[in-house]
Order: structure tokens, then sequence, then C-alpha cells
């Protein structure tokens, strides 16, 4: 089974702060992607990589950036989180030879 | 741009019951993928069926099936013998291919509740 993991279930963080949030998925997926899911909004794309260390944005990518420095990992970066990014984040994986995403379990996260 | 609308926020359903979840998408590409995820409160997201645009057959998944109209866009889910189980949130999702690489675009979910 493919497996998509984020580094955290439930996160706090103060505003101003760096964060990050991890995501590891353990199939050799080409393709991650970041979504943003609010109540009323759907999910959200943030950002996506088609291969390591490229990225491409999504619908909202202010405020955020990635990196992707082996095809495994997809990193979210919030450079200077703010109360307005408290939301669930997905992250998501998925390969030209398979037509579905796989997702994480999502990280909720607070900022105060 | 590809766009997804799911114009139902919540539905409910009687146990053993069907019901019918609507999606409508809008794209100028004929060859697409469309997707029903499910939600359920432990936030998983699971795939429930999905239907390749150029396929005309409807895909069916044991109680899950979809109405797939090609035409008016339109790519509704139908759950049959609900199961309280079935209660979740669930997504619309269509899969185009842009940038050199495929992305997913998901509609605004619909809340459905089960009642025994």
């Amino acid at each position: 089974d493919v497996k998509v993991t984020q580094s955290s279930r439930y996160l706090v963080k103060r505003t101003g702060e760096k964060v990050f949030l991890e995501c590891v998925q353990d199939m050799d997926h080409e393709n991650m992607f970041w979504y943003r899911q609010d109540p009323g909004l759907g999910l959200r794309l943030i950002y996506f990589s088609y291969d390591v260390k490229m990225k491409e944005k999504g619908d909202i990518p202010e405020g955020y950036s990635v990196s992707r420095e082996k095809k495994e990992r997809f990193s979210l970066i919030l450079e200077s989180a703010s109360t307005n990014q408290t939301s669930m984040y997905l992250c998501a994986s998925s390969s030209p030879g398979q037509t579905e995403a796989f997702f994480g379990q999502g990280t909720r996260l607070t900022v105060v | 741009a590809q766009t997804v609308t799911q114009s139902q926020p919540e539905m409910s359903v009687q146990e053993a019951e069907t019901v019918t979840l609507s999606c409508t998408y809008d794209t100028s590409e004929s060859d697409y993928y469309l997707f029903w995820y499910k939600q359920p409160p432990s936030r998983q997201m699971i795939l429930v069926i999905r239907q390749e645009a150029y396929k005309q057959q409807n895909a069916t998944e044991n109680r899950f099936s979809v109405n797939f109209q090609k035409a008016a866009k339109s790519f509704s889910l139908k759950i049959s013998d609900s199961q309280l189980g079935d209660a979740a949130m669930y997504f619309c999702a269509y899969r185009g291919y842009t940038s050199g690489t495929y992305k997913y675009i998901f509609g605004t979910g619909t809340r459905l509740k089960v009642l025994a």
C-alpha cells in the first residue's frame, strides 16, 4: 500500500514563527502536492512538485514556500506564520502511472 | 482553468436508503479523470470511485456508482443501501494536465449524514 506520512497530526505555533510541515511518501511518486482545507472552501492547492527541486505555484501560494530536495520528501514552509494560516494541511502524491492521488492524514495547524 | 462545483454543502439520508451527491465541472480538455473521495472524521482521504472521461460506461464499486454525463459536465455519486459508516465529507475531484504534469482540483465538499 502507498503510504503518505505527514510529520505532525496537530501543531500549535505562534504568530511570526517559521513553520515546517513535512511529508514523506514511500512509493517513488514523481508528483507531490500541498493542499489547504477550510470549511466551505474545500481543498485548495498551495504548491506542487513534479520532480526533485522542481516546484509550481498552485492557487494560493502567498505566504508559503516549499522544498523538495529528495524525491520522497516535500516540505511546506510558512515563512512567518499568521493567524489566517490556521487550517488543515493535506499532503498528497501521485504518479503518471496511477490515476488517483494518495493522501496523508493531515496536519491541523493552529497559529496563535 | 478547470473548476469543480459541489452545490450541496450537506445531505442527509436514512440508513438503508439511497442518496445522490451532485458535482459539476468545467474543462476544455477531452481526456481527464474524475474522482469521488471520502473523508471520515479520521481525516484520511479515501478514494471511493474513479471515472475515465473517454469511457462512456459509468463506474461502479459495490454500493457506489456514478452518473457521468460528459456533455453536461456532470458527475454525480449514488450511494445505495446507505450505512452509518458512509457518514463523511465527500469531495469530487478532477485530474487535469497542466505545466507538464497532472494536478487535482477539488470541489468544496458535501457533508453526508446517515440517520439511524
